[in-house]
């Protein structure tokens, strides 16, 4: 039962444009959610996060908004760069507000943004 | 710090053969886990630990063995490399006490089971 999915394996955007990868989830009970980025032969980094109290969250160019109704959530990035060019991973903890060092991952979206 | 730090980086065994991938953090974490990369797949949890002495399996544990003897180190052991273990794997930790988990993953194992 994949409980966080990914369903764009990639999207390409112009460079200044805006990029929006998308997340489904199934599971009411999460407590809060984190996007990751990953560049080739490197491991993971976060990048933002969410509380499932809350409907959006900015970080500079980034912004993750969440749709509870809709389990979605979607990271926008304006403008996109091309530094951006990346795999993007949505992420969840498990119930009750910790990991405990458990995170489920979604299938990842490869960004590619164009000069 | 040298935050999480994985070796070897890039690793060829063939099948029935045993190795040991090792993971090293330096953040006093207490948690730690092991994922594997696959094409389409996302990250999958194989293992995870809360401490030292305590873990727990993940969603795909068949085939690897863990131990945490130690808060800093957190080995993964194949018994028997089968080609279905022909992946990339990252070792992560984090810490406890935070409002919002963020794991810190180390470089990664690219492994090929011939």
């Amino acid at each position: 039962d994949q409980q966080v999915k990914q369903n764009s394996p990639s999207l390409s955007v112009q460079e200044g444009r805006i990029s929006i990868l998308n997340c489904d989830y199934t599971n009411s009970m999460f407590d809060y959610f984190l996007w990751y980025k990953k560049y080739p032969a490197e491991g993971p980094t976060f990048l933002i996060s969410i509380s499932s109290i809350k409907d959006k969250n900015e970080d500079g160019r980034f912004t993750v908004f969440l749709n509870k109704s809709a389990k979605h959530l979607s990271l926008h990035i304006v403008p996109s760069q091309p530094g951006d060019s990346a795999v993007y991973f949505c992420a969840a903890p498990g119930a009750g507000g910790t990991s405990y060092g458990k995170l489920t991952f979604g299938q990842g979206t490869i960004l590619t943004v164009h000069p | 710090n040298a935050g999480v730090t994985q070796t070897p980086k890039f690793q060829v065994l063939k099948t029935g053969q045993s190795m040991t991938l090792q993971c090293a953090q330096d953040m006093n974490h207490e948690y730690m886990s092991w994922y594997r990369q696959d094409p389409g797949m996302g990250l999958r949890l194989i293992h995870y630990s809360v401490g030292a002495g305590i873990t727990d399996q993940g969603e795909v544990p068949n085939g690897y063995n863990v131990s945490r003897s130690t808060t800093e180190d957190f080995p993964l052991r194949l018994l028997s490399a089968a080609p279905s273990q022909t992946s990339v794997y990252f070792c992560a930790s984090s810490y406890s006490g935070a409002d919002q988990e963020t794991q810190y993953f180390g470089p990664g194992t690219r492994l090929l089971v011939l």
